[in-house]
């Protein structure tokens, strides 16, 4: 069974702050990690993904991600916060390997960016 | 290019009704993912399929869930004899190929509503 724990449901920061998004994550096999955004009203758009190799993903809008497995960690991090990064976040988790590549959520973490 | 589609964005139905959700995927994708997000979390899978086959619906809540994707393409999650406690968002996604490592994505969600 897999699991992610996102810690902090709203997190607030100012513009031009660093933002850091906690995620903690359980499996029984190696995983494959992803981080997702959500703006009002939209789907879920992908931000970055970690699958092997490189523990240190970088991904779209200058977001980043460093997966450590001796933490089972894989925060989300932006040096500087912009206004239209205003928004809600998932980490997720897949097993990899063969079988069904259902994502399973954290339950979000809501990023409010005060100018 | 079109991403996923999903209609209607909005159903409301009295409780006892039946209900389709649509969804339509990125041509080509052969995998298909049904989720269902609650108010304040994050989403929850609830079935798969790759192609036609349905692979996985070990996250259908009970018997009155049921999907289908006939031709391999669009897909319909049916619920029978709707209950206030099936209202939620329900999103659908897709990727072009099997492998955990192949990005899923998402369409716009239809927000059902059970009144």
């Amino acid at each position: 069974a897999q699991s992610v724990t996102q810690l902090g449901s709203h997190v607030s920061v100012s513009e031009g702050a660093l933002v850091l998004l906690r995620c903690n994550y359980s499996s029984s096999v190696p995983p494959y990690l992803f981080w997702y955004v959500q703006y009002p009203n939209q789907g879920l758009q992908l931000l970055l993904k970690y699958t092997t190799g490189a523990t240190l993903v970088k991904g779209i809008n200058g977001f980043e991600a460093e997966f450590k497995k001796s933490e089972t960690s894989f925060h989300l991090t932006k040096p500087s916060a912009h206004m239209s990064d205003a928004a809600e976040y998932f980490c997720a988790v897949t097993r990899s390997g063969a079988g069904s590549y259902q994502l399973t959520f954290g339950k979000g973490t809501k990023l409010s960016v005060i100018p | 290019g079109a991403g996923v589609s999903q209609s209607p964005r909005y159903k409301v139905t009295k409780r006892g009704q039946d209900v389709a959700l649509r969804c339509d995927p990125i041509s080509g994708h052969v995998s298909l993912y049904w989720y269902r997000q609650a108010l304040g979390q994050g989403p929850e899978f609830l079935t798969y399929f790759n192609y036609e086959a349905q692979q996985d619906k070990s996250g259908l809540p009970n018997d009155r869930f049921s999907a289908e994707r006939p031709e391999g393409s669009i897909s319909t999650l049916t619920i029978q004899r709707t209950e206030q406690r099936d209202s939620a968002m329900y999103r659908c996604a897709s990727s072009i190929g099997t492998s955990a490592a192949y990005e899923q994505y998402f369409g716009p969600g239809t927000r059902l509503t059970v009144t």
